[in-house]
């Protein structure tokens, strides 16, 4: 039972144009979204969060998006560069019955010069 | 330290010998969390600590994985008469105290089991 997905495996984008990653989530009682960035070999590393309250959060180059009625979110990278190729994961945080993190599957981005 | 630690890097074993993987996760922090990462897919939580206690054990095999987390040690996940499918990359991450922190995580440990 996936409760957080990411239905692309990967994503191309050309550098310098907006790169777009999609999550959706099954459980409503998930209050808290992170996105992570992970490079081979390497652990992930926290990109940036969004609480349920919220509709937008921007940090710079990234912004994440929340559309609880959809139960969905998104990463938009802009404009994308090289070193944004890595494997991104969403997160959900439920607080519900106990304290946990549920990650999807990770979407691999390749930025291409 | 500022980064989580693990070790070791890379772990061999043959099926059924036993596997012990280190953590030492952020100074200040204190929830620690364990992942089992297989093929690349997601992150499967296994078990959480606070400070030394065991917050949420859900996600353990009980019967050959066991964990701990004593003070002024680092963190440890230990697997019993490993089989081929323990094979995985297992993360460690740790977080400070308090609602929606970001855990940061360790680089992880890749266990073969041959």
């Amino acid at each position: 039972d996936q409760q957080v997905k990411q239905n692309s495996p990967s994503l191309s984008v050309q550098e310098g144009r907006i790169s777009i990653l999609n999550c959706d989530y099954t459980n409503s009682m998930f209050d808290y979204f992170l996105w992570y960035k992970k490079y081979p070999a390497e652990g992930p590393t926290f990109l940036i969060s969004i609480s349920s309250i919220k509709d937008k959060n921007e940090d710079g180059r990234f912004t994440v998006f929340l559309n609880k009625s959809a139960k969905h979110l998104s990463l938009h990278i802009v404009p994308s560069q090289p070193g944004d190729s890595a494997v991104y994961f969403c997160a959900a945080i439920t607080t519900s019955g106990t304290y946990k993190y549920i990650f999807g599957t990770g979407t691999r981005l390749k930025v291409l010069a | 330290g500022e980064e989580v630690a693990q070790t070791p890097k890379h772990l061999v074993r043959g099926e059924g010998q036993k596997a012990k993987l280190y953590c030492a996760p952020i100074k200040g922090h204190s929830y620690v969390f364990w992942y089992q990462q297989v093929l690349k897919n997601e992150f499967k939580f296994l078990i959480s600590f606070q400070n030394e206690n065991v917050f949420d054990e859900t996600g353990m095999p009980k019967e050959r994985f066991s964990a701990k987390c004593l003070p002024n040690s680092p963190c440890s996940l230990e697997i019993q008469a490993t089989k081929l499918e323990d094979s995985a990359v297992y993360f460690c991450a740790s977080s400070q105290i308090g609602k929606y922190q970001p855990q940061h995580f360790g680089d992880g440990t890749r266990l073969s089991i041959l």
